[in-house]
């Protein structure tokens, strides 16, 4: 079945430590999106890609990094550097253009101890 | 720029009796319009969308939504609520005049189905 997969599903880190979510999709799809949802907000954009070896910040990208080296796969480093890094992370794909729907994958909570 | 805007941010409602989500929109180009449900701890799925094409859009699991570009509104609507619809919903709009694929999300509107 084509659809997106993150890796895991509950992360636990403590503070000051790096973490890297894993996103992965068979979908072929070419524009990949990670997007952090915290409790009563809607979603904000991290970083986005719209093709292999590009992407760019999104609305809160300090303290995030990405890479895009393959186009099935977009992984988000939260850094020590992000101030709270605690949320639930969804990373989702679409088919490039913004008349497309987005697919989500199941969302990683990311617990900073 | 674009900018959407949920006007409830929680809704309760009967089960079997209708449902209204409301959303209003802004955005300097024709946009296209999403709705999205969330159940606790999942990923978003598709509800409906509009894309230009015909004002009222049906969608999965008896919605639908009607595009007014008067009240620049996209107003989410099921006749009958069902206890499985208790999610979050998202209004989503997505402007082609913006950087390609960049989407803006309401913060959301939970509904609760009392039985």
């Amino acid at each position: 079945d084509g659809g997106i997969t993150q890796s895991p599903k509950y992360l636990f880190r403590k503070e000051g430590q790096n973490v890297t979510l894993s996103c992965e999709q068979n979908l072929n799809h070419d524009a990949m999106y990670w997007y952090r949802q915290d409790p009563g907000q809607g979603l904000r954009l991290i970083y986005y890609s719209q093709i292999v070896n590009d992407f760019q910040k999104g609305d809160i990208a300090e303290g995030y990094s990405v890479s895009r080296e393959k186009k099935e796969s977009f992984p988000l480093t939260v850094t020590s550097a992000q101030k709270n890094p605690t949320a639930f992370y969804l990373c989702a794909s679409t088919l490039p253009g913004a008349v497309d729907e987005q697919f989500f994958g199941p969302g990683t909570r990311l617990t900073v101890l | 720029a674009q900018s959407v805007t949920q006007l409830d941010s929680h809704v309760s409602v009967s089960e079997g009796t209708p449902v209204l989500l409301r959303c209003n929109y802004s955005s300097s180009y024709s946009p296209s319009l999403f709705w999205y449900v969330q159940h606790p701890n999942k990923g978003l799925q598709l509800l409906l969308k509009y894309t230009s094409a015909a004002t009222l859009v049906k969608g999965i699991n008896g919605f639908e939504a009607e595009f007014k570009k008067s009240e620049t509104s996209f107003h989410l609507t099921k006749p009958s609520a069902h206890m499985s619809d208790a999610a979050e919903y998202f209004c989503v709009v997505s402007d082609p005049g913006t950087n390609a694929g960049k989407s803006t999300f309401g913060d959301g509107t939970t509904l609760t189905v009392k039985p």
